[in-house]
């Protein structure tokens, strides 16, 4: 069975840093890309980064680019989501995801963990 | 980007009702286009993956279609727990994925 199960959330002030780890299970860790995917409360979903199965290919949505760094471990099969100079607007559920093949859909997603950025 | 346009934003229904959801490309996405559903609280669950194919265990009164830029969900008989909220998706120029805004099916 696959699981994601995300870490790390809390509440943070503007200009303050946190790491999210999402802990990965039940499927072949290195051969899927993964994503990351936010949702602000009562709002809709956008796409903040997306790591190869390799680690070597990385992307991010331009909401985030050069402030969150994407990375994955293989050798403990988890996810990270380093998150610095943090902004009101990053408040918000974030879910990791798996990329299936093919059509590249979300096919598994995480249970999340809340971003809060305020002071 | 592409941005992806669903209509209605909401809509009101009865259980045992046919409903049609819409999902609009702003460029032809071919068939890389994604519907998911979402209960309050809960990360989204995928539905249908290709425009038209239904992910395992999802049921059948669930479906799909459309390629280019036009693309319908189609839910074709309501139960009382399919009055939720779903996104498209589009996967074209993966990884920079679009969603669309959301439509909220609500019991009339």
């Amino acid at each position: 069975e696959v699981q994601l199960l995300e870490s790390g959330g809390g509440l943070v002030q503007p200009g303050g840093s946190l790491r999210l780890t999402c802990g990965a299970s039940g499927f072949n860790f290195r051969s899927f890309a993964l994503s990351w995917i936010r949702q602000a409360p009562g709002k809709g979903l956008e796409w903040v980064s997306t790591i190869s199965g390799s680690g070597a290919t990385t992307d991010y949505a331009d909401s985030v680019k050069g402030r969150f760094t994407v990375s994955r471990d293989s050798s403990n099969s988890t996810l990270y989501l380093q998150m610095n100079s943090l902004r009101a607007e990053d408040t918000a559920m974030y879910y990791c995801a798996k990329v299936s093949g093919g059509y590249d859909p979300s096919d598994y997603w995480g249970q999340g963990t809340l971003v809060i950025v305020s002071s | 980007d592409i941005q992806m346009t669903q209509s209605p934003s909401s809509l009101s229904a009865s259980v045992g009702d046919r409903v049609t959801i819409s999902c609009r490309a702003s460029q032809s996405i071919s068939s890389y286009l994604n519907w998911y559903q979402q209960k309050p609280g809960k990360p989204p669950k995928l539905l249908i993956y290709g425009a038209s194919s239904l992910q395992s265990g999802v049921p059948s009164r669930f479906s799909g279609s459309g390629s280019g830029t036009d693309f319908t969900l189609t839910i074709s008989s309501l139960q009382p727990e399919d009055f939720v909220t779903y996104y498209c998706q589009q996967t074209y120029i993966s990884p920079r994925i679009t969603f669309g805004q959301g439509t909220r099916l609500e019991i009339k």
